[in-house]
């Protein structure tokens, strides 16, 4: 148990529609992360939180693309305007003391 | 930008025999993390061993350990008397000091066969 859990396990969508998935640890983290994985590839990153701040944004975060961590402790990711593309793994992590990432089993999104 | 390598797609082994996967990085950074995780099927990412950039000696967990070599930028992980369990994708990644973006490689699928 990584001390991370992540609703929606799965999330079957239309093209167009919005949806949101949430990560809440368990524990409190300071950093808190969230990443894209698509079948086959290793994960890519997305954006990361140090408390409520969002501090980093990936260019793969397009516009339709929203996370918040509204008071530093659970997080979500809100994609708007669902399209095939966005079909993937998305991973919520948590920054270990010692600087490594703890993985939660992930959201997994299908847009038919 | 930092790059992270993994050229071997699939590799295979034997229970009990000993297996390496490679991973090499692209970074003009001196000082810097490198992680390999495990990422059985369905199941979550693992951390499975780490190493400081800083630190010449390679880091071992149990029956796994690394060959850092700065220099060369690579950084092979070794599964001894492999298990069963041990079935699973294995990502090599890289962090720098200073940032937090975690770059991954594109996974090394690892079967072992009874």
């Amino acid at each position: 148990d990584t001390g991370v859990s992540q609703n929606p396990r799965h999330k079957i969508t239309k093209r167009g529609q919005n949806v949101t998935f949430r990560c809440d640890p368990i524990s409190e983290h300071n950093r808190l992360y969230w990443y894209r994985q698509t079948l086959g590839q290793g994960p890519e990153f997305l954006t990361y939180f140090q408390n409520e701040a969002q501090l980093e944004k990936s260019r793969l975060l397009s516009d339709r693309f929203s996370a918040e961590r509204p008071k530093g402790s659970f997080s979500t990711l809100e994609i708007q305007r669902t399209e095939q593309g966005d079909s993937a793994m998305y991973l919520c992590a948590l920054g270990g003391g010692t600087g490594e990432l703890f993985f939660g089993e992930g959201s997994r999104l299908t847009v038919l | 930008a930092q790059t992270v390598t993994q050229s071997q797609p699939e590799m295979s082994v034997q229970e009990a025999e000993t297996v390496t996967l490679s991973c090499t990085y692209d970074t003009s950074e001196s000082n810097y993390y490198l992680f390999w995780y495990k990422q059985p099927p369905s199941r979550q990412m693992i951390l499975v061993i780490r190493q400081e950039a800083y630190k010449q000696q390679n880091a071992t967990e149990n029956r796994f350990s690394v060959n850092f070599q700065k220099a060369a930028k690579s950084f092979s992980l070794k599964i001894s008397d492999s298990q069963l369990g041990d079935t699973a994708m294995y990502f090599c990644a890289f962090r720098d000091n200073y940032g937090q973006n975690f770059v991954f490689g594109p996974g090394t699928r690892l079967s072992v066969l009874p």
